[in-house]
């Protein structure tokens, strides 16, 4: 059975960069698009960029100056940095698995708090 | 980018009713459509897939339909584990997704 799980601060302070880990488990991470989705406090849902197992990656355009994913398929898992952040980017972060356009598998997200 | 727009942003309904939620996509999107459930406090849980397909799974009276800008999801019997917040999902521009603002359905 395929688990997700985001690790990382809960805090980040203005301007700082936040810096998230999915770990998988119970699946290779050598397969799929892996990606990360945010969701601001009571509102929708965001893209924010995937990262596919041979390291190729894409991002939101609206994020794509300030985001880095990356995969460490030795550890199965990968990693989300968002630079210079400022409190619009508080949000829960999922990291989930993409599977013929659809996002099949999510972790249960995580917190981030924006705020100095 | 391809916008989602979900209709009706909120609606009230009684166990055992039907519901259909709409989601239409400025541009074609063919089938490239999906469908989640949202719980407060959880993760979005995918229901159906390429517009009409139903996830393992998620039991048969969830229903999706439609093509090219136009889609639906009905519940055709609403359970009191129902009521949460749905989300359409557009793949057709991948890797550029971008998801509809939310249905919330909520108990009469």
């Amino acid at each position: 059975q395929v688990q997700l799980q985001e690790s990382g601060p809960g805090l980040v302070k203005p301007s700082e960069t936040l810096s998230l880990t999915c770990t998988v488990s119970g699946d290779s991470i050598s397969s799929y698009y892996w990606t990360w989705i945010r969701q601001p406090p009571g509102k929708g849902l965001e893209w924010i960029g995937y990262v596919y197992y041979s390291g190729s990656t894409n991002y939101n355009a609206s994020l794509k100056s300030r985001v880095t994913i990356s995969v460490d398929t030795s550890k199965n898992q990968f990693s989300l940095k968002l630079s210079s952040v400022t409190p619009a980017d508080t949000a829960v972060y999922y990291c989930a698995r993409e599977v013929g356009g659809a996002f099949d598998m999510w972790g249960q997200g995580t917190m981030v708090t924006v705020s100095s | 980018d391809i916008q989602m727009t979900q209709s009706p942003s909120s609606v009230s309904a009684s166990v055992g009713d039907r519901v259909t939620i709409t989601c239409r996509a400025s541009q074609d999107i063919n089938i490239w459509l999906a469908w989640y459930q949202q719980k407060p406090g959880k993760a979005p849980k995918l229901l159906i897939y390429a517009a009409s397909s139903l996830q393992s799974g998620v039991p048969s009276r969830f229903s999706g339909s439609g093509s090219g800008t136009d889609f639906t999801l009905t519940i055709s019997s609403l359970q009191p584990e129902d009521f949460a917040t749905y989300y359409c999902q557009q793949a057709n521009s991948f890797p550029r997704i971008t998801f509809g603002g939310g249905t919330k359905v909520e108990i009469k």
